[in-house]
């Protein structure tokens, strides 16, 4: 089973609100990721938590705040965003291998407006 | 630094037919892995198909081969038999460092295949 799930699928948000994307998996994997894709472009990446420690932050704006409560969860807290932040926000997962073997597999992705 | 490069913004391809989406990479790095992804217009990013820089043989999965040229830095994804779901955006990806967990995961722009009834 290569399933990774994130909710909510659509999000509209005011700028002074504050939201939660959640993604979660099953498969024991050890890293996780949240992406950011604009529309006609690939996704860009935004956090790594590699054994529920961040690793990779990515210059993103403090107004996203990720949380990896256990190996199995991964949550973007939003606070305070900009319109220029509405996109597609991808979740995935991996083993965490090394030599460059290492599958991601994405989730469905949560389709973000900021009004 | 790590790059892909996929030429072709656009394809179309009648169904039933074969047709290939070429990628090209550029990278020092001595072990990496490349992969392909599909994406529909739902959003979600499916992997298809995985090749190792050590691999001999080019990897299949079902109507899917990836041509890998390990000299001229291509690894091209092959479709067989085109059916009308294929329509989609296709991203060449390549992880290619030996000692990361996918942190540089280098995504290429896409191509956009679109299948003909």
């Amino acid at each position: 089973d290569t399933e990774v799930t994130q909710t909510p699928k659509h999000l509209v948000m005011g700028m002074t609100n504050k939201k939660s994307l959640k993604c979660e998996q099953h498969m024991g994997h050890r890293a996780m990721y949240w992406y950011k894709q604009k529309a006609k472009k690939p996704p860009e990446l935004m956090f790594v938590y590699s054994y529920e420690k961040l690793s990779i932050n990515e210059s993103v704006p403090s107004r996203f705040s990720p949380e990896c409560p256990n190996s199995s969860l991964l949550n973007l807290h939003l606070h305070a965003l900009q319109p220029e932040d509405s996109a597609l926000y991808l979740c995935a997962s991996s083993h965490g291998l090394a030599g460059g073997t290492d599958t991601q597999y994405f989730g469905p992705g949560t389709r973000l407006t900021v009004l | 630094a790590q790059k892909i490069t996929q030429t072709q913004p656009g394809m179309f391809v009648q169904e039933k037919e074969a047709v290939t989406l070429d990628c090209t990479y550029d990278t020092s790095d001595p072990s990496y892995g490349l992969f392909w992804y599909k994406q529909p217009s739902s959003g979600e990013m499916i992997f298809l198909i995985y090749q190792g820089s050590y691999d001999q043989q080019n990897a299949t999965e079902g109507r899917y081969s990836l041509n890998f040229q390990k000299a001229r830095k291509s690894a091209n994804l092959v479709i067989s038999a085109s059916q009308l779901g294929d329509s989609a955006m296709y991203f060449c990806a390549m992880n290619p460092r030996e000692d990361n967990y996918g942190q540089n995961f280098v995504f290429g722009p896409g191509t956009r295949l679109s299948v003909l009834p």
